[in-house]
């Protein structure tokens, strides 16, 4: 069972590229997220979805782009890097039941991402 | 903005003494979790309290919870130098399914 699983573990990008991190998890959870996270910042929520084909925007959404095609995957897309969104980056699921609000979140291991 | 801010932002302890890290929150929350994060790696889901639940227990681990000061605590007993990590509390609200962290409490622990 390999949970949440996000792909590049590190990137390096200049100003202006365009990238996709990968996230896919294995648990059939229907309730799926992304976050950056900041150095004295803690995690602040980019953007979210609570099944497959429905997406919203969490606290930071500028700049991101995701869908959610298929339940188990949830890309997140840098339309044109910029360095401000050099960060890291975790993916994270959960079951939604009554919501996100009852159960826990399960994390993917993160992405390391600087834009030169 | 966050809707949790932990408090102290760094504690460093002796291995076998008591740990103890608070979180307070500004709106009335449907529930509060505690995450703990290792160097380099993913957050990892410690515990949940519901809002109608003052105290709950697992294992070292003893959290509270407050409505009325809006704040909740986390006491981390007989420490070990694998206790050593960050640790975040999150809190869900009524009517919002999104869950929103604070920035954390660093903990180090002394051999």
């Amino acid at each position: 069972n390999a949970g949440v699983t996000q792909t590049p573990k590190f990137q390096v990008l200049k100003t202006g590229q365009s990238m996709t991190l990968q996230c896919a998890q294995d648990m059939n959870h229907e309730y799926m997220s992304w976050y950056r996270q900041d150095p004295g910042m803690g995690l602040r929520l980019i953007h979210y979805s609570v099944g497959a084909g429905i997406t919203d925007q969490g606290e930071v959404p500028n700049g991101y782009n995701v869908s959610r095609s298929t339940t188990e995957d949830f890309p997140l897309r840098l339309l044109s890097a910029a360095p401000s969104q050099t960060s890291v980056y975790f993916c994270a699921s959960t079951r939604r039941g009554g919501g996100q609000r009852n159960s826990p979140l399960h994390f993917g291991n993160g992405t390391r991402l600087t834009v030169t | 903005s966050q809707q949790g801010e932990e408090d102290p932002q760094a504690l460093s302890i002796q291995e076998g003494e008591n740990a103890t890290m608070n979180c307070s929150y500004k709106t009335s929350i449907n529930n509060l979790q505690w995450y703990r994060q290792n160097s380099g790696r993913g957050l990892v889901h410690l515990i949940l309290i519901r809002s109608n639940e003052r105290e709950k227990h697992s294992g070292r681990l003893r959290v509270t919870l407050d409505t009325s000061k809006k704040s909740s605590s986390l006491l981390i007993t007989a420490s070990r130098a694998a206790d050593t990590a960050s640790y975040f509390c999150a809190t869900t609200y009524f009517g919002n399914e999104k869950l929103t962290f604070g920035t954390g409490t660093r903990l180090t622990i002394i051999p």
